[in-house]
């Protein structure tokens, strides 16, 4: 079964800085779908940005961007820049295509702080 | 695009009644929708997988008497959480077409 490892509990960052948020994840498919959630205090969930596993090129979306290591199991968010707006949980999730579907299978989540 | 809505957004209820949750998806046509359930500073858990015109599927451990759900159009998912108790308490989302829903956050008394 696929497993979505988040080691980081709590992450600070000040703001302007840089921050990278790490995700491990295991599994025994070769073609996957990684992605990084963004869950405000509102608890929307937001879409931040997605790496298809059969491209090697990094993704990025303006301040951010990740660093997916294929081999490792690695998908660690960097976020440049950061502003007090990017204060909230970060959830790394890996969906998977299961019973005629797809599904996603989350991390247990980061929670970033942006210090004025 | 792929705009994903709730209805209620929260909603409080005495404990052994029914509780509604809608799960719309508003310009897309979706013929699986799924249910997470989040508990305070924890991460999404699925619940089930709702299917347009077939039964759900339930993830292990979910009971599905408990939590009733019906796909009744390629729009529509409805999440019933029968005879509630207070452990039912907790935030609901739907997820369709790679997008969630604003959540509903159910309070049983």
């Amino acid at each position: 079964a696929q497993t979505v490892t988040q080691s980081q509990p709590e992450m600070s960052v000040q703001e302007a800085e840089t921050v990278t948020l790490s995700c491990t994840y295991d599994t025994s498919e070769s073609d996957y779908y990684l992605f990084w959630y963004k869950q405000p205090p509102s608890r929307q969930m937001i879409l931040v940005i997605r790496q298809e596993a059969y491209k090697q090129q990094n993704a990025t979306e303006n301040r951010f961007s990740v660093n997916f290591q294929k081999a490792a199991k690695s998908f660690s968010l960097k976020i440049s820049d950061s502003q007090l707006g990017d204060a909230a949980m970060y959830f790394c999730a890996y969906r998977r295509w299961g019973s005629g579907t797809y599904k996603y299978i989350f991390g247990t989540g980061t929670r970033l702080k942006v210090l004025a | 695009g792929a705009v994903v809505s709730q209805h209620p957004s929260w909603v409080i209820c005495k404990s052994g009644t029914s509780v509604k949750i809608e799960c719309r998806s508003l310009d897309f046509q979706a013929t699986t929708m799924f249910w997470y359930r989040q508990f305070p500073k924890q991460s999404l858990m699925l619940m089930a997988t709702s299917n347009e015109g077939s039964k759900a599927t339930y993830e292990q451990g979910v009971e599905k008497d408990k939590f009733l759900i019906n796909h009744a159009s390629l729009t529509l998912s409805t999440l019933t959480v029968t005879s509630a108790h207070p452990e039912d308490s907790s935030f609901y989302i739907c997820s369709a077409g790679g997008r969630f829903g604003p959540g509903t956050r159910l309070t049983v008394l």
